[in-house]
């Protein structure tokens, strides 16, 4: 494909549970994103990928959250012990090189019951 | 630090009306400006960017933007609404020097009466 992909597209998850989300990145972008999307917070930074590294996690809301990618690639964003408070959508975006344009994802909204 | 203000959570014009969507930011250093859309159940289009040069930016579906420093102001315009241009729209800034993310606005919707 074309574009940044993302999977689920919904995901619905009881309190407690852990949650992986993924990301494909459009092919050859070196550099990889993820954001939150909450009614009351607007869109959020979490974390920003360069090839496999993340020299920035400082939006990452607290040590439940965590993110890796492989291979320059794939990226996963997982939440361990879910609380309602994780519900939003979880935007993933993508870019040829650090500072240039990004490209998003459609999004996996993510509801904790 | 950057930071970026959107005035208004919400605007209704008519169609054909001009369309006016205010961002004010700030920043430390020369920031590159972005106006995002979010039509409705889509992901984030870039409509337009600031980097440097010419401060009049023109973008997609008829919308530009006009960096003013002395303001810092990127506010964005459109001479003639139209109905497809219902949707969110996110102001935002990044540092080129680091690049590593971008600060959004809080977003604006903006609503087409016929």
């Amino acid at each position: 494909g074309a574009g940044v992909s993302q999977s689920p597209s919904n995901k619905v998850t009881e309190k407690g549970k852990d949650v992986e989300l993924r990301c494909d990145p459009i092919s050859g972008h070196t550099a990889l994103y993820w954001y939150r999307q909450s009614l009351g917070q607007g869109l959020e930074f979490l974390i920003y990928f360069q090839g496999n590294s993340a020299p920035d996690k400082s939006g990452l809301p607290s040590d439940r959250f965590s993110a890796e990618r492989t291979g320059g690639s794939v990226s996963t964003l997982t939440i361990q012990r879910t609380q309602q408070e994780d519900s939003a959508v979880y935007l993933c975006a993508s870019s040829i090189s650090q500072g240039n344009e990004q490209f998003f994802g459609p999004g996996t909204r993510l509801t904790v019951l | 630090a950057q930071s970026v203000t959107q005035l208004g959570s919400h605007v209704s014009v008519s169609e054909g009306a001009l369309v006016l969507l205010r961002c004010n930011y700030s920043s430390s250093v020369p920031p590159y400006l972005f106006w995002y859309v979010q039509y409705p159940n889509q992901g984030l289009q870039l409509l337009l960017k600031y980097t440097t040069g010419a401060t009049l930016v023109k973008g997609i579906n008829g919308f530009e933007a006009e960096f003013k420093k002395s303001e810092t102001s990127f506010h964005l315009t459109k001479p003639s609404a139209h109905m497809s241009d219902a949707a969110e729209y996110f102001c935002a800034v990044s540092e080129f020097s680091s690049a590593s993310k971008i600060i959004f606005g809080s977003g604006t919707r903006l609503s087409i009466r016929p």
